[in-house]
């Protein structure tokens, strides 16, 4: 079992959609959390970083679920720019940094 | 420029040869990364760093070798390039303040071995 599982997807929307994805993580010991957008194989960038108050961010809202050991990303009013993968990052390891990917999820949205 | 930056951006070579990709950061973080990432595994942790001479292995660090002699700089050789190590190569650096850190990453370095 990955350590960090996400649904690749795609998942393909109209604009002003609103979307949501998850993502599991299996060591319940893991301490922080984040999501990344990569556009077309280029180089990650953060997107943002999941509290376990849950954050927001205009609109995206990020959720963390320690007891289910899941983390969400929703996107409301989906825009042609958010078509992307969306990656989620675990840091796994206590006492160290060694951060792990999922293996993304795609979003398309189109007109 | 502050920043990270990786070369060669793209690289060909055969079978057999011996490969490096630097990556070299300006912002004195104290972790550094290597992922290579393919289709259907997403980012796979390489090797990382959490500070000069001071190197671990990560997912898959088979056939590749690290150093890091100066924090600033973090070269991946592969020793005896494989087709299976065809891939794009990221480099990333963080500074790890306590539990979290924003990680920052090269463009990429696309390999192909034939």
């Amino acid at each position: 079992r990955k350590e960090v599982e996400q649904d690749p997807g795609p998942f393909n929307v109209p604009e002003g959609a609103t979307v949501a994805f998850n993502c599991t993580y299996s060591n319940s010991a893991s301490q922080s959390f984040f999501w990344y957008r990569q556009d077309c194989r280029k180089e990650p960038k953060l997107l943002m970083s999941v509290y376990s108050s849950g954050n927001e961010d205009g609109r995206f809202t990020a959720q963390l679920n320690r007891a289910s050991q899941y983390i969400s990303l929703l996107i409301r009013d989906s825009k042609l720019s958010d078509s992307a993968t969306y990656l989620c990052v675990v840091n796994m390891a206590g006492g160290s940094y060694i951060p792990t990917f999922g293996r993304g999820t795609s979003l398309i949205v189109h007109p | 420029d502050a920043g990270i930056t990786q070369s060669p951006r793209y690289k060909i070579t055969e079978t057999g040869r011996q490969v490096t990709l630097m990556c070299h950061q300006t912002w004195s973080h104290s972790y550094m990364f290597w992922y290579r990432q393919d289709l259907g595994h997403g980012l796979r942790l390489i090797y990382y760093s959490a500070a000069a001479d001071i190197t671990d292995k990560g997912e898959v660090p088979d056939g590749y070798v690290v150093s890091r002699s100066k924090t600033e700089n973090f070269p991946l050789t592969l020793e005896s390039a494989t087709r299976s190590q065809t891939s794009v190569y990221f480099c990333a650096s963080s500074e790890f303040e306590g539990v979290t850190g924003e990680l920052f990453f090269g463009e990429g370095s696309r390999l192909t071995v034939l």
